[in-house]
């Protein structure tokens, strides 16, 4: 596996409250991406990074907050958790090396149950 | 509207029986489409990626190809460690990826 790491991998909270979820890597790579998955939707982007402190929004970013203050640590911040957002959440990254399409190595995931 | 189809939703192969995934989409500015495997409780694992109509990429058991509406995943002499379900997605202009909802593949011995 490329080195990324997601943490929590597993969380319960309640409607309202704040989550954070951190993703970390190890391979120094420019791009970073946040998704959800769910049955029947498959993958959808919510944020992406490409480089500290450059953000951009994907197709699913309502609700969803990103932050990227060093290289290796890309956050997703969900700022008042509803049941819609119960999801397994990926992160991916990819090291972004040209106009052509970018390959992305993903995390475990961390699954989000908000009741 | 960006998107990407898969079919089938699910195959059933016996060991050796080779078979084929459809990948479908409409996308404004292709930069590449990309497959990938997923293993249950676990993140996609990368497989390929293809540029441009005509390419084709190998693997094992695997080979990818891409004209300009669909990529098929062709699946050789499958073996029961290849079940997984396979992920197609697409990247936009943008920097924008939309993924299929995939195909999940169960080979039995």
């Amino acid at each position: 596996d490329a080195g990324i790491t997601q943490s929590p991998r597993h969380k319960v909270t309640e409607t309202g409250t704040p989550v954070t979820l951190r993703c970390h890597q190890t391979e120094n790579h420019r791009y970073m991406y946040w998704y959800r998955q769910d049955p029947g939707h498959g993958l959808r982007l919510i944020h992406y990074s490409y480089g500290v402190k450059d953000t951009d929004k994907g197709e699913v970013s309502d609700g969803y907050s990103v932050s990227r203050s060093k290289t290796e640590d890309f956050l997703l911040t969900l700022e008042s958790a509803t049941s819609s957002q119960t999801s397994v959440y990926f992160c991916a990254i990819s090291p972004g090396t040209g106009f052509y399409g970018n390959e992305q190595f993903f995390g475990p995931g961390t699954r989000l149950t908000v009741l | 509207e960006d998107q990407v189809t898969q079919s089938p939703e699910a195959l059933r192969l016996q060991e050796g029986e080779s078979s084929s995934l459809n990948c479908s989409y409409t996308v404004s500015g292709l930069r590449g489409l990309f497959w990938y495997r997923q293993d249950p409780g676990k993140g996609p694992e990368f497989l390929f990626t293809l540029y441009s109509a005509g390419e084709e990429k190998e693997k094992e058991r695997l080979k990818a190809t891409l004209t300009k509406k669909e990529s098929f995943l062709h699946i050789t002499a499958p073996k029961p460690e290849d079940s997984a379900t396979y992920l197609c997605a697409v990247q936009a202009n943008g920097n924008q990826f939309y993924f299929g909802t995939g195909t999940s593949l169960t080979v039995i011995p």
